[in-house]
């Protein structure tokens, strides 16, 4: 197992278009989490899923953004109608939580996405 | 959450330690002291936690006061390639829950 997984690495796309980012986790990790990060700040907590269970959202995810880990497996973060201010990385991590079998959380390289 | 106050940037010389202090003065009893790094370019990196005890791990050191206020990571012998932004967090859950990032130290290492 490689970790955790992000594609694109890189994603140009014009204001109003949607976009779609997806995170593979490591293998067996049942919590997938995204995150925002801009320019000199640290990550932002956007959302966070326990299996297929979406359990908690930042209210900075506002209604043009949606996650989904459908099987439990990988997941995917879409961004409606795009803005400028929609420009930052957008992380994935992945962890274990389990009875005595427990993980700290592991992130992706994110996805740097510009609007332009 | 408690909230953390890390100075804002850090120099090192290659070869010696690194110090990087973090202030956690409104710690409660059962939050965990934990440190990541972010390289350039890269995801954040976990490196160590605590909750009151000093910790020691192949990357680094924790200190923690006696009244919990405060830490200290402590990389023994910091190399070019330790130069990153260094975050303090606390959190209540051992595992599982998010991590709430502030801005972080960036610690340059200078050869």
């Amino acid at each position: 197992d490689t970790g955790v997984s992000q594609d694109p690495r890189h994603k140009i796309t014009k204001r109003g278009q949607n976009v779609t980012f997806r995170c593979d986790p490591i293998s067996e990790h049942n919590r997938l989490y995204w995150y925002r990060q801009t320019l000199g700040q640290g990550p932002e907590f956007l959302t966070y899923f326990q299996n297929e269970a979406q359990l908690e959202k930042s209210r900075l995810l506002s209604d043009r953004f949606s996650a989904e880990r459908p099987k439990g497996s990988f997941s995917t973060l879409e961004i409606q109608r795009t803005e400028q201010g929609d420009s930052a990385m957008y992380l994935c991590a992945s962890s274990l939580v389990a009875f005595r079998r427990n993980t700290e959380a592991f992130f992706g390289q994110g996805t740097r996405l510009t609007v332009v | 959450d408690a909230k953390t106050t890390q100075p804002p940037s850090m120099d090192c010389a290659e070869g010696r330690a690194a110090n990087l202090p973090c202030n956690h003065s409104t710690i409660s009893g059962n939050e965990y002291v934990y440190w990541y790094r972010q390289i350039h370019s890269q995801g954040p990196q976990y490196i160590i936690h605590g909750l009151k005890n000093n910790e020691t791990n192949e990357m680094a050191s924790l200190i923690i006061t006696e009244d919990r206020k405060s830490s200290t990571l402590i990389l023994p012998h910091a190399t070019l390639r330790d130069t990153a932004v260094y975050y303090c967090i606390v959190r209540v859950a051992l595992y599982g829950n998010k991590l709430v990032f502030g801005a972080g130290t960036i610690l340059r290492v200078k050869s």
